[in-house]
């Protein structure tokens, strides 16, 4: 299994704050993504990334794939509220028929 | 927009009843996936389906649980009996054919199961 730690597991913040979250793995994927999860409901995709060193921005969250793709971040920028979820990264798991091997996910609260 | 469905939203039971979740995905979506997750984890994929085929199960406990997907549309997974440590949610996901990296899965709303 391919392994992914997301860290740090919790996060609180204030509204306006910069936060970075890291999702890590020893194994190379040839691709990785970002969902958040609001409480009760499903996950929803927010990027993926897939070259070596690619950054995306959406809005006010960049990610960043790792050169040697093992790695990620997500950087948020002024935290708003609604920024409030579990930020989930997940690789494709090469020895499967394409599902994902999901980290344990970062839980994000941002009060005003 | 099109969304995958799923229900019940909700289920509480007793350890050793049986259990049913059924997940509608979205229309022409050949991939249908199992997820289950436990409160504070990922989601672990369970069942993975091509059309009504069943592409990998080998994480799902084949002594309690089975899923089905007849008619490569709808899938129904089950629970019999249920324990204490199948108190989860349940995620289904689809997309569009299977294999490619660039394939996203869309997640329906989930079943969130409680076993007493």
């Amino acid at each position: 299994t391919q392994l992914l730690e997301q860290s740090p597991q919790f996060l609180s913040i204030q509204e306006g704050e910069n936060l970075t979250v890291y999702c890590n793995s020893s194994s190379v994927f040839s691709s990785l993504q970002w969902y958040r999860q609001e409480p009760g409901e499903g996950p929803v995709l927010l990027v993926t990334v897939v070259t070596g060193g690619e950054v995306k921005k959406l809005k006010r969250l960049t990610f960043q794939f790792g050169d040697a793709r093992k790695d990620s971040s997500l950087h948020i920028t002024a935290a708003q509220p609604g920024d409030t979820g579990l930020y989930l990264c997940a690789g494709l798991n090469s020895n499967s028929g394409y599902a994902l091997n999901f980290g344990k996910g970062t839980s994000l609260l941002v009060t005003p | 927009e099109a969304e995958v469905a799923q229900s019940p939203r909700y289920k509480i039971t007793e350890k050793s009843q049986a259990v049913a979740f059924w997940c509608d995905p979205i229309s022409g979506h050949a991939t249908l996936y199992w997820y289950r997750q436990i409160l504070g984890q990922g989601p672990e994929l369970l069942v993975q389906f091509q059309d009504e085929s069943v592409v990998d199960d080998s994480q799902l406990p084949k002594d309690r649980f089975s899923a089905e997907r007849l008619k490569g549309v709808d899938s129904t997974l089950k629970i019999q009996p249920a324990e204490l440590g199948d108190s989860a949610m349940y995620l289904c996901a689809s997309s569009l054919v299977g294999g490619g990296v660039l394939q996203t899965q869309y997640f329906g709303p989930g079943t969130r199961l409680l076993v007493l």
